[in-house]
């Protein structure tokens, strides 16, 4: 079935650094991607998304592009900031189930 | 204010009396779920519902019922808790005529502990 596999974390950076969390996705046909981030003590919130192969995706900072060919849906930020710090969740939407299918979250964790 | 809304945020039960979460939510959103989520498991649907009185199972439904007589509502049932079912519940639902590919919002959460 479909699945997603986020790199573990926790990921621990100093402010400003550069920031990579690796997700890849196996999956049929051709889902749409998303980076969901959860903020300590809330839900989750939408941060990007991408739904066809070459996309990217923006916010606040964040990129991620889909990469097809190597299905991945890496999430990138130049400059990290201590406000940054939440739990994020790489997830697709089945293309078959119509279900949203989430990896198991990476933590990260900036220190000023 | 857009927001799909969680009650109880904490609940502290015992092993088999039955207890219910809400959802509501006042988006007119058609999908509705339920996830849970546990340490190294991620999230995890328990159930969906596509609309009123159209529910379907996720990927962990045992020991779990739903209702969709409402739109805006889609309530929890553990008609039997187990010490297993402790986790942080959360409920989300989306506009997506196609599923979830439009935004997705989720409710604040819902952590039970049966003992």
């Amino acid at each position: 079935g479909d699945s997603v596999t986020q790199m573990e974390g926790p990921v621990t950076l100093s402010e400003e650094a550069f920031l990579t969390i690796n997700c890849t996705y196996t999956a049929t046909g051709y889902p749409s991607l998303f980076w969901y981030v959860q903020y300590p003590g809330e839900g989750l919130q939408l941060l990007l998304k991408a739904t066809k192969a070459d996309d990217k995706g923006s916010n606040k900072g964040f990129e991620a592009t889909y990469r097809k060919e190597t299905t991945s849906f890496h999430l990138e930020k130049g400059s990290v900031q201590v406000s940054d710090s939440a739990v994020y969740f790489c997830a697709l939407e089945s293309y078959n189930t119509d279900k949203l299918i989430f990896g198991t979250g990476t933590r990260l964790q900036v220190f000023p | 204010e857009a927001q799909v809304t969680q009650n109880p945020r904490y609940l502290i039960t015992v092993t088999g009396k039955k207890l219910t979460v809400t959802c509501s939510q006042n988006m007119n959103h058609e999908y509705m779920s339920w996830y849970r989520q546990d340490p190294g498991l991620g999230l995890r649907q328990i159930y969906y519902s596509m609309n009123v009185e159209v529910t379907d199972k996720g990927d962990v439904p045992e020991g779990y019922k739903v209702s969709r007589k409402e739109k805006r509502n889609f309530p929890l049932i553990l008609e039997s808790p187990s010490p297993n079912q402790t986790s942080l519940y959360f409920c989300a639902s989306s506009l997506g005529t196609g599923g979830w590919d439009t935004e997705a919002f989720f409710g604040q959460g819902t952590r039970l502990t049966v003992v």
